[in-house]
Formats: C-alpha cells, sequence, structure tokens
C-alpha cells in the first residue's frame, strides 16, 4: 500500500537555526499536507499541498511539493521555542479520500 | 476550516471496561474519521463514518472492538470495547473541510 518514509526521526537545534525535513514515497501522492502535533493535542494543519511544483509558505514555515509527485519537504528558518512538536507529513490514499500518515520527525528547539 | 469538539480529553478506565468518545463538528460534513495514535507513533486510521451507513473498517480494526454511530451529519462517536492495557492510546476524530483535513483535540486513553 501507499506509504511515506519521513524523515529525519528526531532533530535537536539550536534557537536561530533552520530546519529541514522530508517525506518521500514509492507511489504518487496528488495532495501533501504537512501537520504539527504538540504534546496532548491533535495535529493542526500547517501547509497543505496540491500540485506539483508547488512552492507555498506559512510565516517561517515553507513547503514544497516534489515535481514527481513521491515527495515534499517542509522547512522552517530561524527556530523558535515554540516550534517544539512533533511535524507528520500526510496525503490521501489514491482515489480515496482516507490520509495516510508519515511517522513523524520530532523537533527540539535549545533555547 | 471545522472545528471540531472531541470529548473525553482524557480518561483512565479499567480493563474489561467500555468507552465512549464523542466529536461533534460546527458544520455539517460527510464523512468523519477515527484514528488511533499509539505511544510515540504516529496516527492509523480506525475507520470511516458516514451518516446513515455502516461504518468502513480498516484492515486490523473490527466493529466489536470499535462500535461507531454517526446519527447525523455534525456528530459521531466511537467506543472502545473491552478494554485492555494495549489499548492505552490517544483516540482522534477528523474531518475533511473546505481548508484541508482537521482534526480534534484528542482522547488520552489509559486502561488499568
Amino acid at each position: 500500500g501507499q506509504q511515506l518514509n519521513q524523515s529525519p526521526q528526531s532533530m535537536f537545534i539550536q534557537e536561530g537555526e533552520d530546519v529541514s525535513m522530508n517525506c518521500t514515497s514509492s507511489s504518487i501522492f496528488n495532495t501533501w499536507l504537512w501537520y504539527k502535533q504538540d504534546p496532548g493535542e491533535g495535529p493542526v494543519l500547517l501547509i497543505a499541498l496540491y500540485k506539483a511544483g508547488e512552492l507555498t509558505s506559512n510565516g517561517r514555515l515553507t513547503a514544497q511539493f516534489g515535481i514527481t509527485r513521491k515527495d515534499s519537504f517542509l522547512n522552517i528558518s530561524a527556530s523558535i521555542p515554540s516550534d517544539v512538536g512533533i511535524y507528520f507529513c500526510a496525503g490521501p490514499k489514491e482515489g480515496s479520500e482516507k490520509l495516510v500518515f508519515g511517522k513523524g520527525t520530532k523537533l527540539t528547539v535549545n533555547p | 476550516s471545522a472545528v471540531i469538539s472531541q470529548k473525553p480529553s482524557r480518561d483512565i478506565c479499567q480493563r474489561g471496561t467500555s468507552l465512549t468518545i464523542q466529536c461533534q463538528v460546527d458544520s455539517q460534513v460527510t464523512m468523519m474519521f477515527w484514528y488511533r495514535q499509539q505511544p510515540g507513533q504516529s496516527l492509523t486510521l480506525i475507520a470511516t463514518a458516514n451518516q446513515g451507513s455502516e461504518a468502513t473498517y480498516e484492515s486490523g480494526f473490527v466493529i466489536d472492538k470499535f462500535p461507531i454511530s454517526r446519527p447525523n451529519l455534525t456528530f459521531s462517536t466511537l467506543t472502545v470495547s473491552n478494554m485492555s492495557p494495549e489499548d492505552s492510546s490517544i483516540y482522534l476524530c477528523s474531518v475533511d473541510s473546505t481548508d484541508g483535513y482537521t482534526f480534534g483535540s484528542g482522547t488520552r486513553l489509559t486502561v488499568v
């Protein structure tokens, strides 16, 4: 079935540094979604990508939909302590509205 | 985007008992999705709940263990039945709204 391979699994960075994480799949996705989950909360949608090659920003966050439709990356610039959390990529299974999730990237930001 | 109210936010339950989780959406939606997130893991889809029909379960999940109700277009419940410690997880509901898939805040279940 369609699976999303997300990396890195965890990151430890200093405040102010830039961060990059990515998701790849052996299958084509027509939509890529990036979520952040804080402890004790549900995932919150950060950026949605709907078109191959699309580059979208949301404040300090930038995400791109890979041209092959098999990958996506999320960048966070000038990280701050509140960026701490788990970031998930996700996308609907082909021909379905059911989401499949990557395993997540746990981000720790040291002040 | 849709706003989802999920409750309870957390509970500690005895093994062998059942817990019903509720999700209320502030707008009408066709499909509601129920997920499980085991400790330190990603989200796994349990089932899709459509109003007026039986829920569709993913591989590894069965109706007897996770019965779902969908009485109208804004509300759904998930019951975790005959619980064991292995059911300790976060359970989340989700809908596909105009701005993308929105999630409730989750129910953190601990079975002792």
